[in-house]
């Protein structure tokens, strides 16, 4: 079955500090790669999406993820975390324009001034 | 534009009750979604319309739960009637050609 996973639930990281935040998927084919930031009390809003191509994406506020085929993964990183990055981060998926768009458990990130 | 506007942010209700959830995606969007956010399950697609027509509506968990886009500016879930289990954040979505999604701020439903 497709699927995606954020096998990290809660992460902390210091502000200043690198932050990685793991997605892994699991599908036939490569899928459109996506990932969103959910502020407390809002709704979701794309970072950056993969479709094809380069394989070090760049995004809004500073993100950048990398598509790895042979591990399956679509990783997201920030070399210097902010406060106001503390969120949720959605790792998603989709087999193409049009088609459903599955979404991993989440990541709660805590920066700690 | 003014974003996805979910109408009203917060509804509590009894048990029982009718409960109807509004969503105005963005102009021109031809992809509307509709999703459920809790803890246990995270989000979960209930229904999908292209070009106010449904796609998929495999997500909808039973048959208390409706959806209607009546035109392209316009789009309803509704639950009838709505169980405390039902108690969520419903998020609508919408896009250009299925891509990009952009969220609304979300409906917080409690069911006592």
């Amino acid at each position: 079955a497709q699927s995606v996973t954020q096998p990290d639930i809660h992460i902390t990281v210091s502000e200043g500090a690198s932050l990685e935040l793991r997605c892994n998927y699991s599908y036939g084919a490569t899928p459109y790669l996506f990932w969103y930031v959910q502020s407390p009390g809002q709704g979701l809003q794309l970072l950056l999406k993969y479709f094809s191509g380069d394989t070090l994406v760049q995004g809004i506020k500073g993100f950048e993820a990398e598509f790895k085929r042979s591990q399956s993964s679509f990783n997201l990183r920030k070399p210097s975390v902010h406060w106001s990055d503390a969120a949720e981060y959605f790792c998603a998926a989709q087999t193409g324009g049009g088609n459903k768009l599955t979404f991993g458990t989440g990541t709660q990130l805590k920066v700690e001034l | 534009d003014a974003g996805v506007i979910q109408s009203p942010r917060h509804e509590v209700t009894e048990m029982g009750q009718e409960v109807t959830l509004r969503c105005k995606p963005i102009s021109g969007h031809d992809y509307l979604f509709w999703y459920r956010q809790t803890m246990m399950r995270g989000l979960e697609l209930l229904i999908y319309f292209n070009n106010n027509v449904p796609i998929d509506d495999s997500g909808m968990p039973e048959d208390r739960f409706s959806a209607k886009m009546p035109n392209a500016s316009f789009s309803t879930l509704k639950i009838q009637p709505s169980e405390p289990r039902d108690s969520a954040v419903y998020f609508c979505a919408s896009s250009l050609r299925g891509e990009k999604l952009f969220f609304g701020s979300g409906t917080q439903l409690s069911v006592l």
